[in-house]
């Protein structure tokens, strides 16, 4: 599996969009880019996937560089509940055991 | 519940003894899947079962670690004469698809503490 490469931190004020980067230089075509976040004591959540094209949902929006190296997940009105540590995994999309490889993730801290 | 159910939520061992960890999966779900998480580190991957057959196991630490899911539902991690190292939480997602096409739901996790 591709591997990612994450800030260790991040703080954000709370009504501000939060922007988490992810790099995956070495993601190949049929690898998938993957967000999941885990608040404290609890169980990781799915956020958003996408391939190449842009994604939107409720929880956010993931933005995916041209040349798939980097992708950015966008939260747009960050509350003090989304901190958390957010995971950037890669993985193939279809046909895979799904073995997510989490990292070590970005603690993401929404601040009054 | 409408969620992955896992009990017991805290379990504390003796070094030497043997601990079950039981998952109860999403209703209809076919995938199942063990993940290891120590103090401050994210989760790593243990095992995976489509339905009743345990299809990747190459993540399970060693041969004291078994898992099973007999009738493609309720799912069980043993560890046999645990360790201090066992020591994490571990935790168990389950999916309504065959391998990775959709979202991972996991359950809060079993804290194990080994003395």
């Amino acid at each position: 599996d591709a591997k990612t490469t994450q800030p260790t931190s991040m703080d954000c004020a709370e009504g501000r969009a939060a922007n988490l980067p992810c790099n995956h230089s070495t993601i190949s075509g049929n690898e998938y880019v993957y967000w999941y976040r885990q608040i404290h004591s609890q169980g990781p959540q799915y956020i958003i996937h996408g391939l190449k094209n842009n994604e939107t949902n409720e929880m956010a929006s993931l933005i995916i560089t041209e040349d798939r190296k980097s992708s950015t997940l966008i939260l747009p009105h960050a509350t003090l509940r989304d901190t958390a540590v957010y995971y950037c995994i890669v993985t193939e999309g279809s046909g895979n055991t799904g073995k997510l490889i989490f990292g070590q993730g970005t603690t993401l801290q929404v601040k009054p | 519940g409408a969620g992955v159910s896992q009990s017991p939520r805290y379990k504390v061992a003796k070094r030497g003894q043997d601990v079950a960890l039981r998952c109860d999966p999403i209703s209809g779900h076919v995938s199942l899947f063990w993940y290891q998480q120590a103090l401050g580190q994210g989760p790593e991957f243990l095992t995976y079962f489509q339905n009743e057959a345990q299809l990747d196991k190459s993540g399970l630490p060693s041969d004291r670690f078994f898992a099973e899911r007999p009738e493609g539902s309720v799912s069980t991690l043993k560890i046999q004469r645990t360790q201090q190292e066992d020591s994490a939480v571990y935790l168990c997602a389950s999916s309504l698809l065959r391998g990775l096409g959709g979202e991972l739901f996991f359950g809060e996790g079993s804290r194990l503490t080994v003395l």
